[in-house]
């Protein structure tokens, strides 16, 4: 079983929909939890962190439920320049981060 | 904010020479970089971990000896892959923390190594 599991996707959605990604830990020693953005070939760019009140940035929200180990992330209105892939991450109390395989959103007009 | 360049951002070639990737912090100071490996449609994976002024750290299964890394200063870490083979190709990106709290690391911008 990975460390950090996703629901590879592909997502294909209409411009606007509301579209949501879920993620799951197996590691208890994990002691934060990001969501990054990968573009295709690209490095990966940190979209926002994940913490347990739950957090918005604009139309993304993340949320994180420690006892189930679960994370989320809602992208609402979705837009063409949303088109990528989405990686949920998981810094241990190592300082060892474990990245998920990535979830692929495709926003078409 | 912090950057990390990463050099080159390509290459290609041919099986059994060596290739140099350099990781350079350019607006902050490194102690720890870390190597990463991302195959298609795969995950990034960690293969080592870079201390300035000492050995570097690798990750079970990744070999030492092929890929050699040196971190001289608090600014830069260079991984070598030594003859290198296909299957060698794969997507390499370095990484530093920022000093950032609310972002554990920050990302070069990655070298596609293809060898033929």
């Amino acid at each position: 079983r990975k460390e950090v599991e996703q629901d590879p996707g592909p997502f294909n959605v209409p411009e606007g929909a509301t579209v949501a990604f879920n993620c799951t830990y197996s590691n208890s020693a994990s002691q934060s939890f990001f969501w990054y953005r990968q573009d295709c070939r690209k490095e990966p760019k940190l979209l926002m962190s994940v913490y347990s009140s739950g957090n918005e940035d604009g139309r993304f929200t993340a949320q994180l439920n420690r006892a189930s180990q679960y994370i989320s992330l809602l992208i609402r209105d979705s837009k063409l320049s949303d088109s990528a892939t989405y990686l949920c991450v998981v810094l241990l109390y190592t300082d060892k981060l474990i990245f998920g395989t990535g979830t692929r959103l495709q926003v078409f007009p | 904010g912090a950057v990390v360049s990463q050099h080159p951002s390509w290459v290609i070639c041919k099986s059994g020479t060596s290739v140099k990737i350099e990781c350079r912090s350019l607006d902050f100071q490194a102690t720890t970089m870390f190597w990463y490996r991302q195959f298609p449609k795969q995950s990034l994976m960690l293969m080592a971990t870079s201390n300035e002024g000492s050995k570097a750290t690798y990750e079970q299964g990744v070999e030492k000896d092929k890929f050699l890394i040196n971190h001289a200063s608090l600014t830069l870490s260079t991984l070598t892959v030594t003859s290198a083979h296909p299957e060698d190709s794969s997507f390499y990106i370095c990484s530093a923390n920022g000093g950032r709290t609310d972002s554990p690391l920050h990302f070069g911008n990655g070298t596609r190594l293809t060898v033929t």
